[in-house]
Order: C-alpha cells, then sequence, then structure tokens
C-alpha cells in the first residue's frame, strides 16, 4: 500500500468548473510535490513544497494553484483548465528538498487521472 | 543536454529470464543519487532502488539489482527471474546535491510468458 494518498483518481471536468486534487502523506516528509505527467513521457516537476512554504513554481499557469495547509497535506486547485491540461497528476513526497547533501527519495502516490472536457 | 539518457524505449523478456535496462547520466557534482521507478499501466511510481555516488557496493533489494560504474556514468537496473507482473515503465532519475529530480525518457518493459 502507498503511503501518499491521492484522491480522487478520476476527474473530469469541463473548462469552466473549479476542482481540487488532494493529496496526504503519514511519513513525516518535509518537502511535497506536484507533477504533471503525459502518456508516455516522464513526470513534469509543477511545484515543489519545503517545510510548508512553497519553494520551487515550474512556471505553472495561473489556472493551478497548490495549497499545503500543512506538513502531512498538499492540495491542487484547478480552475478554467483547457483540454490540453488533461494528464496524470501524480503527488511524491520526500524527507527533504534537496537542501544541501539531500538524497532522498520520492515516494510518489497513485495519481490523480484528469480529463478536461 | 539530455543528464538522464535511457536508449531502450521498449524492450521484451521472457519470463525468468533477467533483463537490463540501460541508463547513463551526465553531471559534474560530484555528490548525486541514482533512483529507479516502475510505474504500471495503473499509474503508480514505485520506487525500486538507490544508488548514492559514494557508495562503494553496487545496490541490491530482492530481485532489483543496480549496476554501478561510476567512471562510464551508468546505472543500469537489472531484473531478476522476470515475472508477469514486471511489464510496466522503467524510469532512471538522478537528484544531484541541493537540486530537484531528473527523469529518463523511460523504458517499455515487457515480459512474455
Amino acid at each position: 500500500d502507498t503511503e501518499v494518498t491521492q484522491t480522487p483518481k478520476h476527474l473530469v471536468m469541463g473548462m469552466t468548473n473549479k476542482k481540487s486534487l488532494k493529496c496526504e502523506q503519514h511519513m513525516g516528509h518535509r518537502a511535497m510535490y506536484w507533477y504533471k505527467q503525459k502518456a508516455k513521457k516522464p513526470p513534469e516537476l509543477m511545484f515543489v513544497y519545503s517545510y510548508e512554504k512553497l519553494s520551487i513554481n515550474e512556471s505553472v499557469p495561473s489556472r493551478f494553484s497548490p495549497e499545503c495547509p500543512n506538513s502531512s497535506l498538499l492540495n491542487l486547485h484547478l480552475h478554467a483548465l483547457q483540454p490540453e491540461d488533461s494528464a496524470l497528476y501524480l503527488c511524491a513526497s520526500s524527507q527533504d528538498a534537496g537542501q544541501g547533501f539531500g538524497i532522498s527519495p520520492l515516494h510518489f502516490g497513485n495519481g490523480t487521472r484528469l480529463t478536461v472536457t | 543536454a539530455q543528464k538522464i539518457t535511457q536508449t531502450q524505449p521498449g524492450m521484451f523478456v521472457q519470463e525468468k529470464e533477467a533483463v537490463t535496462l540501460d541508463c547513463t547520466y551526465d553531471t559534474s557534482d560530484p555528490s548525486y543519487g541514482l533512483f529507479w521507478y516502475k510505474q504500471p499501466s495503473s499509474g503508480e511510481m514505485i520506487f525500486l532502488i538507490y544508488q548514492g555516488s559514494y557508495d562503494q557496493q553496487n545496490a541490491t533489494e530482492g530481485r532489483y539489482s543496480l549496476n554501478f560504474q561510476k567512471a562510464r556514468k551508468s546505472a543500469n537496473l537489472v531484473i531478476s527471474a522476470s515475472q508477469l507482473g514486471d511489464s510496466a515503465m522503467y524510469f532512471c532519475a538522478m537528484r544531484e546535491g541541493g537540486q530537484n529530480f531528473v527523469f529518463g525518457p523511460g523504458t517499455r518493459l515487457s515480459v512474455l510468458p
């Protein structure tokens, strides 16, 4: 069983909808991540939270809005998405966000398959 | 320039045989970690094995081993005694000290009965 839980597993939304993806980890990790993955491609980094503060935003459009309410939870708020935003959205956590010599692995959730119609 | 290269888009292996998935990397940082992830068709990314740049011995985890050749900058994954459940996409990834993860393009492994 994965120790990083994502909900929902599947989401279909229209371009005018507002929805949220949720992620929870109980591994005591201090860094949490959102990745976007298109079919047959590697994951692409979107956001990194380190100690509950946004540390990296990889030039993601503002229609994606991350939120980290506490060290265990990570949300991704979606608004006015485009069909090209359809993808698998993966949440991950790690012990650290790579400050200094940080070589802890990423632990991923099962992902949310998002379809924008 | 690509930091992680996986030259095999697809591989086939007979059940119970061993298979090697190639990964080469590029870094000038002396401190880095190398990782392999498995992604079945269901989508979850499963962490398999890790090798640190200063580790003297090759990493092993059950049927997975990492053939680490530092001078060649290669970190090949060896899966012994392949099982049908090993059919999946496999990603090699690197993390340099203080940096984020970089993923390779992946190799799709198909295990034949």
